[in-house]
């Protein structure tokens, strides 16, 4: 099946700082990726929309300067986790679409983001 | 009301028999439905994808629409200790640009 790669896989950071988080989809072009953010014990949270070479669309609640993203290309989108506070620790799961629809959806690794 | 509800679980299923998995949804108009496996400390993974009320088998697993009920479920047959595992159920949004998940099955397969 189709490829979706996250990086890195785990981060720990300091308070204040900013964290990038790339996600590439390997084998095919991504109409649309999604980020996600997932609580231990909770359901996936859909934090925004990527569609290559336009603006994010970001979810109620979310904060767009806070959680930035680029869709720079088919293959490639970056969520950036800007000033990072401990109540951003948080799994962070990419996801990539194809042309077929919601049956070609591929989720990356994930992302276990860490705040001290 | 949630639009993807799911029972949270743990169901607690001896290895061998038969695990049931049960989800509602809120839109009437969607018309597919997908059923993840998510392991612990991972992202989900799909496993079955449904369009049509009635029955769809693949392998050991069954999923089950009815439309008129806004009801869909996952039947694992023959369960092994490898599908312990949380099972989310996705609806995409009647506009398709989003999916939406319920919060998730926590299935535990007993030895």
């Amino acid at each position: 099946g189709a490829v979706v790669s996250q990086h890195p896989s785990r981060v720990i950071c300091k308070s204040g700082t900013s964290v990038k988080i790339e996600c590439r989809s390997l084998d095919f072009q991504a109409t649309t990726m999604f980020w996600y953010r997932q609580f231990p014990k909770q359901s996936l949270m859909l934090m925004a929309t990527s569609n290559e070479g336009s603006k994010a669309t970001y979810e109620q609640g979310v904060e767009k300067d806070k959680f930035l993203i680029n869709h720079a290309s088919l293959t490639l989108s970056t969520l950036t986790v800007t000033s990072a506070h401990p109540e951003d620790s948080s799994f962070y799961i990419c996801s990539a679409r194809g042309a077929g629809g919601w049956d070609t959806q591929y989720f990356g690794p994930g992302t276990r983001l860490t705040v001290l | 009301q949630k639009e993807v509800e799911q029972n949270s679980g743990p169901l607690s299923v001896p290895e061998g028999a038969i695990a049931s998995l049960n989800c509602t949804y809120s839109d009437r108009v969607s018309q597919s439905f997908f059923w993840y496996r998510q392991y612990s400390g991972k992202s989900p993974e799909l496993i079955m994808s449904i369009y049509s009320n009635g029955d769809k088998e693949d392998g050991r697993f069954t999923a089950q629409l009815n439309k008129a009920s806004q009801y869909v479920s996952l039947l694992i047959r023959d369960s092994q200790p490898s599908d312990s595992a949380t099972y989310l159920c996705a609806v995409p949004y009647s506009s398709a640009s989003k999916i939406i998940f319920g919060s998730g099955t926590r299935l535990s397969i007993r030895p």
